[in-house]
């Protein structure tokens, strides 16, 4: 298994640009999702990075440095909807199961 | 398409009955996991299952909890003599291929009295 570690809570004004980062212990990863998930609700798919680099998608981007266990999630012109919680999950190799972070909860202001 | 199913959606129950969680898995997806999430805390793997076939159960309790996955019908989390301990949302995932993106359910949320 991993520890995936991101900060507690952000917070952002509507309109910015807000970066979530996420650090994980290298040994046994096999690639990095993002999900972002509302109160109350299920968790849904974001990203997926298996390779150094950047995948941009929309408003949102994400970023992985494999070398460095580090990857962050790009938001872009924020909106009062992406206030929720951002997981960060390491794909563990061999049964291919996730290793979840606490998240991190945004909340986007006006 | 429909999307993963999981009822009830909310469970109540008293300290030493057992509760029954059901999942059923997007159509065309063999993999299922199952997840626990507890308030202020990230998602917990619990258990990775194959039709017919526990895959991995490391994040299971040793005692009273328990899952299937059937060659019919939809995957089942069993926890029997429920404790207050127990109340959670319980997330059923399913993938198409091993190591590919999870599709999450709504999950079951578990309040034991």
């Amino acid at each position: 298994g991993q520890n995936i570690d991101q900060p507690t809570e952000m917070t952002a004004t509507e309109g910015a640009i807000v970066q979530i980062n996420c650090t994980y212990q290298t040994s046994g990863f096999n690639g990095l999702f993002w999900y972002q998930q509302h109160a109350g609700e299920a968790p849904t798919f974001l990203s997926y990075n298996v390779l150094d680099g950047l995948e941009e998608k929309g408003r949102f981007s994400s970023f992985l440095s494999r070398s460095k266990g580090y990857s962050y999630l790009l938001l872009k012109e924020l909106q009062m909807k992406d206030s929720a919680s951002y997981l960060c999950a390491g794909l563990n190799s061999g049964y291919s199961t996730l290793t979840f972070g606490k998240g991190t909860m945004l909340l986007v202001s006006p | 398409n429909a999307g993963v199913m999981q009822n009830p959606r909310h469970l109540v129950r008293r300290r030493g009955q057992e509760a029954r969680l059901r999942c059923s898995p997007m159509k065309g997806h063999s993999h299922v996991y199952w997840y626990r999430q507890l308030p202020e805390e990230g998602l917990k793997f619990m258990v990775y299952l194959q039709k017919e076939n526990i895959i991995d159960e490391s994040g299971m309790p040793k005692e009273r909890f328990s899952a299937e996955f059937p060659k019919e019908g939809p995957s089942i989390l069993r926890i029997q003599q429920v404790v207050r301990g127990d109340s959670a949302a319980y997330f059923c995932a399913s993938s198409p291929l091993a190591g590919n993106e999870q599709f999450f359910g709504p999950g079951t949320r578990l309040t034991v009295l």
